[in-house]
């Protein structure tokens, strides 16, 4: 069980928006950037998302932001490429390591 | 643009050690933090821990005793080793890069996938 929960699956339709959520605690997400990961069957990770900034080369229709213990990124105008596994992570300074949360499969219908 | 590229044995004998290579191209492996990070078959992703050039390493606490990472400036690698692996250390092994202060990946490797069996 991860300290970082995420939702086990989303789906959304073609051109929908659609967010997916983080969920940690103080010592965490409340302290901490928070980096979203895309993961496209089970190949190499990509970041999509710095802090709330996207990286050079990720599409604009990736935003990200957080609220309390809440990091969520949204796809606005969701594309069938979009369709894969999503990780969240951040320090965690109770723990003394970086986390990552259980990943999102996100389906595009 | 940094690449990095993980290398090793992809089969490794229960209580023996893992030992894989990540080689950074493209940037200085100085400044950045350099994490090994993991993924069972099937499952989600695990930090095993960070090296950094000045010396100074960190260990997820579930892997601490077991861990030990080093950066090499001279060659431009960055070293895992795992020692008193089980089945249950089977995954692919990713090598990935942070500046100092971030607490999100710049860069990623493709991983490479080590096996545990006897």
């Amino acid at each position: 069980q991860s300290a970082l929960t995420q939702e086990a699956s989303v789906s959304g339709t073609v051109g929908q928006k659609v967010t997916l959520s983080c969920t940690g605690n103080g010592s965490n997400i409340g302290s901490y950037a928070v980096g979203w990961y895309q993961q496209i069957s089970h190949g190499s990770p990509k970041t999509v998302m710095s802090g709330i900034s996207p990286p050079s080369g990720v599409p604009d229709r990736f935003s990200g932001s957080k609220s309390g213990y809440t990091a969520s990124l949204t796809i606005s105008g969701l594309q069938p490429e979009d369709e894969a596994d999503y990780y969240c992570s951040t320090w965690d300074s109770r723990l003394n390591a970086l986390l990552f949360g259980g990943g999102t499969k996100l389906t595009v219908l | 643009q940094v690449q990095l590229q993980e290398s090793g044995p992809g089969l490794v004998k229960p209580s023996e050690t893992l030992s894989l290579t990540c080689t950074v191209s493209g940037g200085p492996i100085s400044t950045y933090y350099w994490s090994w990070i993991r993924q069972p078959p099937g499952k989600g992703l695990e930090w095993v821990g960070y090296g950094h050039d000045s010396g100074r390493t960190n260990s997820n606490p579930s892997l601490k005793s077991r861990v030990t990472i080093s950066v090499d400036t001279s060659k431009n690698q960055v070293s895992l080793k795992l020692n008193f692996v089980t089945a249950a250390d089977t995954a692919v092994y990713y090598c990935a890069g942070r500046q100092a202060g971030s607490t999100y990946f710049d860069y990623w490797g493709l991983g490479t996938l080590v096996s545990v069996s006897s």
